[in-house]
C-alpha cells in the first residue's frame, strides 16, 4: 500500500482481556516503530525492530506488553490482562531503516479499556 | 537521556498573524530534530527537520533552524493560515538511537 496501515482502527476491551494490534509497515521498510499517544503521558516510544529483531524494548511499560515482527514485514502488538492506564491510541510508524530517515506514521489504533 | 520541552498550548491566532511555536531540547551527542504535525482527525505526518547544526528545515512556509548554541528548534511562519489548525510535536532522534522522543505538543487554532 501507499502508506503504513494498522487495524483495528478502534478497539474497545475490558478489563483483564487480551488485545492483539497490526500494523502493516510501507513495503521495503526495514525498520517498524510502535508509540503510544494519551492524555496524561503525550507520546511515548513502546519498542523498534529492525528486520525482526528488535533492538531496543526500552520504552514497554511493562511485561503485559510485547511485539513481535515476521518477514520483515508486519508487526503485532500484544498487550496481556488489559488495564484501564492501557487505554490510548497506538500508533506504528516505519523507515528505510537508513540511519536519521524520517518516520512514516499510520493512522494508529484507538484503544478502549472498560 | 534525552528529552523535549516545548511551547504550551492553546495558542489562537488571526490568520496572517506570525507564528512562533518554542522547542528546547536536550540529548546527549548530535540529534536529528523533527517537527511533526497531526491535523484534525488525521495521523502524525513529517512537517520539516534538520540533521545538523544551522541546518535550517522547511515545508508549507514552515521553517525551523537547528541551534546547538541554544539546544533549540523553534518553529515559525510568516502568515498563518486557517488550514494550518492542528497539533504541533517537536521531536528529536539520536544518531545510532532511531526512536523518537516527543515534546507534549502544541495544538494551534488560528481564526479567519
Amino acid at each position: 500500500g501507499a502508506g503504513v496501515s494498522q487495524s483495528p482502527s478502534n478497539k474497545v476491551t475490558e478489563k483483564g482481556k487480551d488485545v492483539e494490534l497490526r500494523c502493516d509497515p510501507i513495503s521495503g521498510h526495514t525498520a517498524l516503530y510502535w508509540y503510544r499517544q494519551s492524555l496524561g503521558q503525550g507520546l511515548e516510544f513502546l519498542i523498534y525492530f529492525q528486520g525482526n529483531s528488535a533492538p531496543d524494548k526500552s520504552g514497554l511499560p511493562s511485561d503485559r506488553f510485547s511485539a513481535e515482527r515476521t518477514g520483515g514485514s508486519v508487526s503485532t502488538l500484544t498487550i496481556q490482562r488489559t488495564q484501564q492506564e492501557d487505554s490510548a491510541v497506538y500508533l506504528c510508524a516505519s523507515s528505510p531503516g537508513n540511519l536519521g530517515e524520517t518516520q512514516y506514521f499510520g493512522p494508529g489504533t484507538r484503544l478502549l479499556v472498560l | 537521556g534525552n528529552s523535549v520541552t516545548q511551547m504550551e498550548g492553546p495558542v489562537t491566532l488571526s490568520e496572517e498573524a506570525f507564528l512562533t511555536i518554542n522547542c528546547t531540547y536536550t540529548a546527549t551527542g548530535y540529534p536529528s530534530l523533527f517537527w511533526y504535525v497531526q491535523y484534525p482527525g488525521e495521523g502524525l505526518q513529517l512537517l520539516l527537520k534538520a540533521t545538523k547544526a544551522d541546518d535550517k528545515g522547511s515545508n508549507k512556509g514552515f521553517e525551523a533552524t537547528y541551534r546547538k548554541e541554544t539546544t533549540s528548534f523553534h518553529l515559525e511562519k510568516g502568515s498563518v493560515q486557517v488550514s494550518d489548525s492542528a497539533v504541533y510535536f517537536c521531536a528529536l532522534a539520536n544518531f545510532g538511537n532511531e526512536k523518537l522522543t516527543f515534546g507534549t505538543g502544541t495544538r494551534l487554532t488560528i481564526i479567519p
